[in-house]
């Protein structure tokens, strides 16, 4: 398997733009995870699915964050209009039977 | 609710030495147990996860950690370090119920192997 995959590595943007990061879990996961790092913050998680259903948004920072999963095979984690402090590498990571498996981040730079 | 605290934020050590990551738990009901490795520019991984059953876990590359109840601790050790041992370690801590769904993160311990 692959493992999860996510798009792009790395997206620098001016604030204000919208920005979206775009996640594929492994196949036959049921939970997905967007976690957020930053050096002041360390790991966050900001929203989970489970059968491509949101089931908890609540470290979602504020409403210009929305995460969407079609489908069980893609999700997206969209930021409109971005902000200098959104700047971090925001991780997804899969899981079936409890361990997570993450991706390798996407690294998000607004100036 | 559960939190987690790794008391060391960076830890050096010469290749070939042994070392000890710290990790303590706090948690009203009982815990599962995690020590993720991110490598530079990568995700994290597993490296071991204790659920129940024996107190000393081995995981991956030689590292191992054992579990104390009384002390509320979950420190992660390996008896002699590789270079490529290098990178930040995160403890983390979920109840049963939740699992992998709730999982709580330490702020990450940085490991450098000194050649």
């Amino acid at each position: 398997d692959a493992g999860v995959i996510q798009s792009p590595r790395h997206e620098v943007t001016e604030m204000g733009q919208e920005v979206t990061l775009r996640c594929k879990p492994i196949s036959g996961h049921d939970y997905l995870f967007w976690y957020r790092q930053t050096m002041m913050r360390g790991l966050e998680l900001l929203i989970y699915f489970n059968n491509n259903v949101p089931i908890d948004d609540s470290g979602m920072p504020e409403d210009r964050f929305s995460a969407k999963m079609p489908n069980a095979s893609f999700s997206t984690l969209k930021i409109q209009p971005s902000e200098p402090r959104d700047s971090a590498v925001y991780f997804c990571a899969s899981s079936f039977t409890g361990e997570l498996f993450f991706g390798e981040g996407s690294r998000l730079t607004v100036l | 609710a559960q939190s987690v605290t790794q008391l060391d934020s960076q830890v050096p050590v010469f290749e070939e030495a042994p070392v000890e990551l710290r990790c303590n738990y706090s948690s009203s009901v009982s815990v599962y147990l995690f020590w993720y490795v991110q490598y530079p520019n990568q995700g994290l991984q597993l490296l071991l996860k204790y659920l129940s059953g024996s107190t000393l876990v081995k995981g991956i590359n030689g590292f191992e950690a054992e579990f104390n109840k009384s002390q509320t601790s979950f420190h992660l050790r390996k008896p002699s370090v590789h270079i490529s041992d290098t990178a930040e370690y995160f403890c983390a801590v979920s109840g049963p119920r939740t699992g992998a769904n709730n999982l709580f993160f330490g702020t990450g311990t940085r490991l450098t192997v000194i050649p």
